[in-house]
């Protein structure tokens, strides 16, 4: 079974410019998240979906990310513009959600944005 | 307070020991707990979930969790070279699907 894929593996751009992070949870996921991780810190949600639905974007900054997650598959997150202090790793992970479910995640291997 | 917490460590130990991770949560009444391990430059993997008090074992790991205490830890038994990294605790709220990860302990093994 394959796991979660997330594109692109690293990203450098200038800060001011746009960036978006692509992911393809596990088949028969209807759960999908994104993280961001900073160095010495544990993953902090930015955005919950199940399966189209945006159920908690609570901690998603607003005037500059975005996420989607069309036909309840494949999600992408947006940043416009991106600040020096976007710079992280940004986690994508999936789980089948829903009751006497384990609803254990498991994460792709994320994208290491750098903002110069 | 925060609502995982973990010792950041490091905690060294030699090989062949029982390395022995904790972990405290502030929300009285979650149901669901998990451990995952990351290497440096990787992304988390699950190696342990434990819904129930008592002890869970799989192969050389144990998770034990104390609901009274608010308390779950992971136990490590013939530490290897290998199970160095950082060990992530993760605490599923209840009223919802949020999941709250620690900071990590890092754990060092030594040959």
């Amino acid at each position: 079974e394959a796991g979660v894929v997330q594109s692109p593996r690293y990203k450098i751009i200038e800060k001011k410019q746009p960036v978006a992070f692509w992911c393809n949870p596990i088949s028969g996921h209807n759960t999908l998240y994104w993280y961001l991780q900073n160095l010495g810190q544990g993953p902090e949600l930015l955005i919950r979906y199940e399966n189209e639905e945006a159920v908690d974007d609570s901690q998603l900054p607003k005037d500059r990310f975005s996420a989607e997650r069309l036909k309840g598959v494949d999600s992408t997150l947006k940043i416009q513009p991106a600040e020096l202090g976007d710079s992280a790793v940004y986690l994508c992970a999936s789980s089948l959600v829903g009751q006497g479910l384990s609803n254990e995640q498991f994460f792709g291997p994320g994208t290491r944005l750098t903002v110069l | 307070q925060k609502e995982v917490e973990q010792n950041s460590g490091p905690l060294s130990v030699p090989e062949g020991a029982i390395a022995s991770l904790n972990c405290t949560y502030s929300d009285r009444v979650s149901q669901s707990f998990f451990w995952y391990r990351q290497y440096s430059g990787k992304s988390p993997e699950l190696i342990m979930s434990i819904y129930s008090n008592g002890d869970k074992e799989d192969g050389r790991f144990t998770a034990q969790l104390n609901k009274a205490s608010q308390y779950v830890s992971l136990l490590i038994r013939d530490s290897q070279p290998s199970d160095s990294a950082t060990y992530l605790c993760a605490v599923k709220l209840t009223g919802g699907f949020k999941t709250i990860f620690g900071a990590g302990t890092r754990l060092f093994v030594k040959a």
